[in-house]
């Protein structure tokens, strides 16, 4: 069984870089048969994706190109966990976020674990 | 990006009735190699994250009642609920997987009539 667990502020002041961690229990962020995704929730934009990480000999990242230019999303072998930051911050980036992993097999798919989500606000 | 447009964006069911939801995207999420959609089916109830329920457009995820099925090909898709029942009161989300990024659809809310 799977699970991921989220951490990370709630509050982010405008300009700054939002930053959230997924830690993984029941499987490795090394994973050949995985990925490790970001999307977010907000009644204005809907569900988004924002991105993912996944290693296949080497680390692979794929990116949002409404966000690529200001998120990174980072795996820790280490701690067995990967990561979300969202720099230069605005107030249309208030949104619940997701990690979710995502099986990468032909007898499975799809995004089939979840993060409990954090409300993440971006206000002065 | 791929659109995902979902009908009804509510509808309310009698109890032991079928709700059927509607999942078209803006082109085709069948891959011909290997004849697969690159379609899921999703589940939220309020405070939740998403859990899936069907995923390859018509398989079901362990654990899912089978009074859920997935049904359709190419642009088309269909969620079904056989028989409804309260705890299946929730919002339901089509998904593509075919080309990132990977896309939603806006939402159908299912209710009791």
């Amino acid at each position: 069984q799977v699970q991921l667990h989220q951490s990370g502020p709630g509050l982010v002041k405008p300009s700054q870089t939002l930053s959230l961690t997924c830690a993984i229990s029941g499987d490795s962020v090394s994973s050949n048969r995985a990925a490790w995704n970001w999307i977010r929730q907000s009644p204005s934009r809907g569900l988004e994706w924002l991105g993912r990480t996944y290693y296949r000999s080497k680390w692979i990242n794929d990116y949002a190109l409404s966000v690529k230019s200001r998120i990174n999303i980072n795996p820790d072998t280490f701690r067995n966990q990967f990561s979300l930051e969202v720099n230069s911050a605005t107030p249309e980036d208030t949104a619940v976020y997701y990690c979710a992993r995502e099986e990468q097999q032909l007898t499975h798919a799809g995004l089939d674990s979840w993060g409990q989500g954090t409300l993440v606000t971006v206000s002065s | 990006d791929i659109v995902m447009t979902q009908s009804p964006d509510s509808l309310a069911v009698s109890l032991g009735e079928r709700a059927t939801i509607n999942c078209k995207s803006s082109q085709s999420v069948l891959y011909s190699s290997n004849n697969k959609n690159y379609l899921a089916w999703y589940q939220q109830k309020p405070g939740q994250p998403l859990k899936l329920l069907i995923y390859w457009a018509s398989a079901r995820e362990s654990g899912v009642p089978d009074r859920f099925s997935g049904s359709g090909s190419g642009t088309d898709f269909t969620l079904t609920i056989s028989s409804l029942r309260p705890e299946d009161v929730a919002l339901y989300y089509c998904e593509q997987y075919y080309r990132i990024p990977w896309t939603f659809g806006q939402g159908t809310k299912v209710e009791v009539k």
